[in-house]
Parts: C-alpha cells; structure tokens; sequence
C-alpha cells in the first residue's frame, strides 16, 4: 500500500464552482501535513499546512480526519488559475522526518 | 535570497555516461532533500541530509546513484553510468529545519539516451 494516495483527476470545473477532494494516508501516527501545488513544468510550492482542527486560507480549506486518515481540499470560487495539480503531503514518520507526496490531483479550470 | 539553485536545468546525455546534478539551497536551512518525478512514479525521495549528514539515503536507486554535501552550501547527485530509465526531473529541496515548509529549486529534467 502507499504511503499517501489520492485521486489522479483530473477535475474539470467551470469557474467559480466549488471543486473538492481527498487523500489517504496509511500511517496513523503521521503529524504533519501539507497541500503543495504544482503549475505544469514548475516545481512544487506549499499551498497550506493542514492544521487537526481544519483550517483556510481565502478560497481554499483543508480538513484533517485522523480516524479515517485522510485530509481533504476544498477550492471555493474556482478561478482560472487555480488549474494545476495538488500534491498532498504527509510527514510519515514518526519520530523522524520524511515528506511523502501523493501522486497529486490535477484540477482545471474553464472559463 | 534566490532560493534553491539547481544545475544545468536540462541535461541529455548518452546511456553510460557520468551525470552530476548540483545543488545550492537556501542559506541557513538545514535540512536539503532529493526527488526525482516521474508520470509513472510521481515524486520521490532519493536521500535527505541534516546539517550536511546524509540521514536517510533508503530511496536511493541502486549504487549508481551517490549524493554528497561537503559543506552548507552546496550537494551534488552523480549517477554513472547512467541508463534511459533514469530519465526524470531531479528536484532539491531545503527547509530550515526537519518538518518546515521545503523550499523546491526549478528541478534539473534529465534525459539519456
């Protein structure tokens, strides 16, 4: 089983509908988390750290569910530019550091 | 800062030859990291050092594969020989400390032929 795993996508949204999804992780002691966006052909930027008790940043909130070890994303108001694909992360040790990346979920955008 | 410099940004090369990718992260992180991103694979771990000492080399291909970091500012990745299969892009990280936001250079898109 891997570490992280996510819906490839891709999700074709119009703008300014609401576009959502999730990851799985499968080590339950696992503490940190992260989105990552990624533009096609660039590197990997931190979107957001995803806090136990949920947290957002404008358009964009993440949710953490440790019981069923998954967080999730959720993009309100799509725009254009939010096309690209999200990488979920997660610290999968537990006493010591390792980011692993989920394959990502792609998200386009139409006008 | 200029963030994460990583070189060449393209490389091709001939299977068999020695390939050496570099790497300068930002100053005062601790922490610099390896990847490599395939379609098939997404993006992987290679090795990760902490104040210059590999702690974790585990993702590393096979022996081919070598990473080393002679001081703060600068690592290096050699393959040699490499094979077409290696054929990826090649990605370092910096945080500055373990579990802080990774900072990612533009990546290094090898290809052998």
């Amino acid at each position: 089983r891997k570490e992280v795993e996510q819906d490839p996508g891709p999700f074709n949204v119009p703008e300014g509908a609401t576009v959502a999804f999730n990851c799985t992780y499968s080590n339950s002691a696992s503490q940190s988390f992260f989105w990552y966006r990624q533009d096609c052909r660039k590197e990997p930027k931190l979107l957001m750290s995803v806090y136990s008790s949920g947290n957002e940043d404008g358009r964009f909130t993440a949710q953490l569910n440790r019981a069923s070890q998954y967080i999730s994303l959720l993009i309100r108001d799509s725009k254009l530019s939010d096309s690209a694909t999200y990488l979920c992360v997660v610290n999968t040790r537990s006493n010591d550091y390792k980011l692993s990346f989920g394959a990502g979920t792609t998200v386009t955008v139409r006008a | 800062d200029a963030g994460v410099i990583q070189s060449p940004r393209h490389e091709v090369t001939e299977m068999g030859q020695e390939v050496t990718l570099r790497c300068k992260p930002i100053s005062g992180h601790n922490s610099l990291f390896w990847y490599r991103q395939t379609m098939m694979r997404g993006l992987e771990l290679l090795i990760y050092f902490n104040n210059n000492v590999p702690i974790d080399d585990s993702g590393m291909p096979e022996d081919r594969f070598s990473a080393k970091m002679p001081n703060a500012s600068f690592s290096t990745l050699k393959i040699q020989p490499s094979e077409p299969r290696d054929s990826a892009v090649y990605f370092c990280a910096s945080t500055l400390w373990r579990d802080s936001e990774a900072f990612f250079g533009q990546g290094t898109r090898l290809t052998v032929v």
